[in-house]
Parts: structure tokens; sequence; C-alpha cells
């Protein structure tokens, strides 16, 4: 599966748009990008996934270009609860046992107030 | 309440104890598995069971001992463990096959996880 590269640490205050920009060049063709937000001493939480252009829910936003090497979570007007480690991973679509799901070290995103 | 239940939250022990870590989902997955996460230091995968069958053991130290009875449940048996082995273990189960986006979107739901000391 495509390695997956995003920031470890990013600053924001209460109320600003935060885009968390993750790269996996090596992504394939049957490949899905999902997005996770841990908080600490709990176990990581799904966000969002999606596979081309632009997906919305009533967390946040991912944005997928079209080359889909990378792709930008956006928290829209963030606030001190979304202090979070967030990751980024990639997940091969179909029914086969060959999948990893591996957590990279994630985006710590820390909002200020 | 993801529908896992880790048990027991916390537990302290010495390396000469054996105990034993629970997990049970009530989401009718058929994939479940064992992370582990050292203070800040990425989610580790330790093993993945799918259907009952073990998948994956990436690379774990014989001390720790998984057991999957049925496809809702899954232990983690814990013997002659070492001060480093202190950390948080989380349980997470699926219903697509590991890694995998099949019938769903290949979701991992996660326990609240056991908070395990050596002493």
């Amino acid at each position: 599966l495509a390695k997956t590269t995003q920031p470890i640490s990013m600053d924001s205050y209460e109320g600003q748009e935060v885009n968390i920009t993750c790269s996996h060049n090596n992504i394939a063709t049957n490949d899905y990008i999902t997005w996770y937000q841990q908080f600490p001493s709990q176990g990581p939480r799904f966000i969002i996934q999606g596979y081309k252009t632009k997906v919305t829910n009533e967390v946040a936003s991912l944005f997928i270009p079209a080359d889909r090497k990378s792709s930008t979570l956006s928290l829209p007007r963030v606030s001190l609860s979304d202090t979070a480690v967030y990751y980024c991973l990639v997940v091969r679509s179909g029914s086969s046992n060959t999948g990893k799901l591996i957590f990279g070290q994630g985006t710590t995103l820390q909002v200020k107030p | 309440e993801t529908g896992v239940t880790q048990t027991p939250r916390h537990l302290v022990m010495g390396m000469t104890n054996k105990k034993s870590l629970k997990c049970e989902q009530h989401l009718g997955h058929n994939a479940m598995y064992w992370y582990k996460q050292s203070a800040k230091k990425p989610l580790e995968l330790m093993f993945v069971y799918n259907f009952k069958e073990q998948t994956e053991n990436n690379s774990v130290p014989s001390r720790f001992s998984p057991e999957c009875p049925n496809s809702s449940h899954l232990f983690l048996h814990l013997h002659t463990l070492q001060p480093e082995d202190s950390a948080l273990y989380l349980c997470a189960s699926s219903q697509d096959p590991p890694g995998t986006v099949f019938r769903g979107t290949g979701e991992l739901f996660f326990g609240e996880g056991s908070r395990l000391t050596v002493l």
C-alpha cells in the first residue's frame, strides 16, 4: 500500500479553518484515502474517506486532486475540542485479505484559544 | 460508545505475572485487531484476525499471546512482560477484511483501550 507523509504537528486558533495535507505518491487505482482522529488515551475514530474530488460530512471535508497523489483534510472553524492527532491512511478496495492498516505518526493539531 | 468493549481499562502487573486483556465487539464484524500505543509513539499493529484465523503477526514477542475463540472476542495473554511493554493496548474490529474497502469503508472501530503498566 502507498506510504503516506503528513506534517508532524500544526497549531491553530479557535474559529480558524485548518487544512492538513497528506502525500501518498504511490497510490494505486483501487486505493481509498481515509482519515482518523485520535484524542489522548482513546482509540482513533474514523472521520472521512474519499476516492477523488471532494467529500464532505458533518465533521470535515476531504479534497483530492485529479492525480490523487495527495489529499487535504479540512476542518472548518476549529474549537479547542478539535485538538487531537489526525491520521491519513490508504486503504485498498476489494475482498482479499492483503491490506495492512498501518497508522503513521499522524499530525498533532493543537488548537489554542 | 463504539460497540467495542475492552477490559480491564487499567492494569498494573509485575514482570512475573500472567494476565489477559479482553476485547468484545457487538458489531457483527469478522476482523479484529490488536494495536499497541506507547507514549509519544505511533500506533503499532500487533495482530490481525479474520474469521477467527490469525492473518498478521507483526513480529510481536512471544510474551504476547493472542487468542480469538470466535469472531466477537479477542484476548491478549500477557506473561513475563518488561517495563517497556507499558503502553495503551487498543482493540479494533472492522466489517470489511483487514485493510480493505469492500462492503463498507473499511472503517476500524476501536475500543477505549487498556492502559497497561509493567513494574
